[in-house]
């Protein structure tokens, strides 16, 4: 499978628990984006990383979320102190960055099938 | 980036022509159309993107007008498995850019 993977698929912590996840994006792909979704709703970007360097957060990425892509392949999210609010689908993408206006430059984001985050 | 909208949901049956349309009244000159398809407990997948006129790929189609103002994707004879949530949004083909996603369209497709 060629695609982005995510691991684990569905993770169950009790409140104030940490929980790690990891996503390997395709192979060939230098960004590489996190996003959340709740129920009903569509998903909400969160950080984005090109190669190693993380370039932007979003403010729903409080102090208790980390991310990092060390070598600029997989890359992990932790949170910190688990909140039941933080109850969510994590969602994991990467794409091809390139030149303004060439072939590869179409931010076409594939995503992974997710990891299902319950904090209970 | 351009605000979409979208109907909150959509009824069809099999082997119907299916259209949902999109509104993007401040869409701006370098912004194209994205549509991504997402089912129950999946992440989105891309289903076509498109600047103007029409765009048709093996999935489905779209139609952008020539104001740019809205865009409709077809999908050709639906089944049952093209039951799912549908998004459509706005932004720069080029560069980083995060992808803002709306409610999007359920689409029921049944038998």
């Amino acid at each position: 499978d060629t695609g982005v993977s995510q691991d684990p698929r569905h993770k169950i912590t009790k409140r104030g628990q940490n929980v790690t996840f990891r996503c390997d994006p395709i192979s060939e792909h230098n960004r590489l984006y996190w996003y959340r979704q709740t129920l009903g709703q569509g998903p909400e970007f969160l950080t984005y990383f090109q190669n190693e360097a993380q370039l932007e957060k979003s403010r729903l990425l409080s102090d208790r979320f980390s991310a990092e892509r060390p070598k600029g392949s997989f890359s992990t999210l932790e949170i910190q102190r688990t909140e039941q609010g933080d109850s969510a689908m994590y969602l994991c993408a990467s794409s091809l960055g390139g030149l303004a206006g060439g072939p590869d430059a179409k931010n076409i984001q594939y995503f992974g099938a997710g990891t299902r985050l319950s904090v209970l | 980036l351009a605000k979409t909208t979208q109907p909150i949901s959509m009824d069809s049956y099999e082997g119907q022509e299916v259209n949902i349309t999109c509104s993007h009244n401040n869409i701006a000159t370098n912004d194209y159309i994205t549509w991504y398809q997402q089912f129950p407990s999946q992440g989105p997948r891309f289903i076509i993107q498109g600047y103007k006129t029409k765009v048709t790929n093996e999935v489905a189609s779209l139609f952008i007008p020539a104001d740019r103002k809205s865009s409709t994707l077809s999908l050709p004879r639906v089944s049952l498995s093209d039951t799912a949530v549908y998004y459509c949004l706005g932004g720069m083909n080029t560069g980083f850019q995060k992808l803002v996603f709306g409610t999007g369209t359920r689409l029921l497709v049944s038998p």
